[in-house]
């Protein structure tokens, strides 16, 4: 069965600072790779996938995955962070149906001035 | 556009209370699932439908009930509260599926039993 793990519950950083939010997935099969992202006291909005093709992603706002299969993993990073950035990340991989997500736990990111 | 509508946004409830949270979305999408949210799980399906009549279980099924009587509403019932529902319950909705389309979420439901 398919499952994801975020290696880190919260990561804080300074403004301007790069941040990486770990993801590592397990499927013997294809997968389709997503990160979402929830604003405090929102639902959840898709950042970016990976269905196929360039294993790079990229977000409209500065954001951006690799899809690195020997790893199983889908990282996501920003080379400098802004205060509004804030917020929680949570990674997904497809059930090998297709037919759901299943998200990590989540990656609290805190960006402090 | 309202996208996906959930009622209630909050909800206090006593055990072995029964009730309905609703989900309408009107962007004429096949798929419909419910998750729920608790601190440091992530989130976890309950149920799911992939269209009109079709309903179908995820992992955290029990104590919840689905129907998809049209393609726009999704309730998710619980029949007997118990203080182990106590979460904040998502609805999303994606054009085909999961994969093949983006996932809109509401707002979420807080639902907490006494």
């Amino acid at each position: 069965a398919q499952s994801v793990t975020q290696l880190d519950s919260q990561v804080p950083v300074f403004e301007e600072a790069p941040v990486e939010l770990r993801c590592n997935y397990s499927s013997s099969v294809s997968v389709y790779l997503f990160w979402y992202v929830q604003y405090p006291n929102q639902g959840l909005q898709l950042l970016l996938k990976y269905l196929s093709g360039s294993t790079l992603v990229k977000s409209i706002n500065g954001f951006e995955a690799e899809f690195n299969k020997s790893q199983t993993s889908f990282h996501l990073r920003k080379p400098s962070v802004h205060i509004s950035d804030t917020a929680e990340y949570f990674c997904a991989v497809s059930n090998q149906a297709g037919t759901a997500l299943i998200f990590g736990k989540g990656t609290t990111l805190s960006v402090s001035s | 556009n309202a996208g996906v509508t959930q009622t209630p946004k909050f909800q206090v409830l006593k055990t072995g209370q029964s009730m309905t949270l609703q989900c309408a979305q009107d962007m004429n999408h096949e798929y419909m699932s419910w998750y729920r949210q608790d601190p440091g799980m992530g989130l976890r399906l309950i149920h799911y439908s992939v269209g009109a009549g079709i309903t179908d279980q995820g992992e955290v099924p029990n104590g919840y009930n689905v129907s998809r009587s049209t393609t726009e509403d999704f309730p998710l019932r619980l029949l007997s509260a118990a203080p182990s529902q106590t979460s904040v319950y998502f609805c999303a909705s994606s054009r085909g599926g999961p994969t093949t389309g983006e996932l809109f979420f509401g707002e979420g439901s807080r639902l907490t039993v006494l």
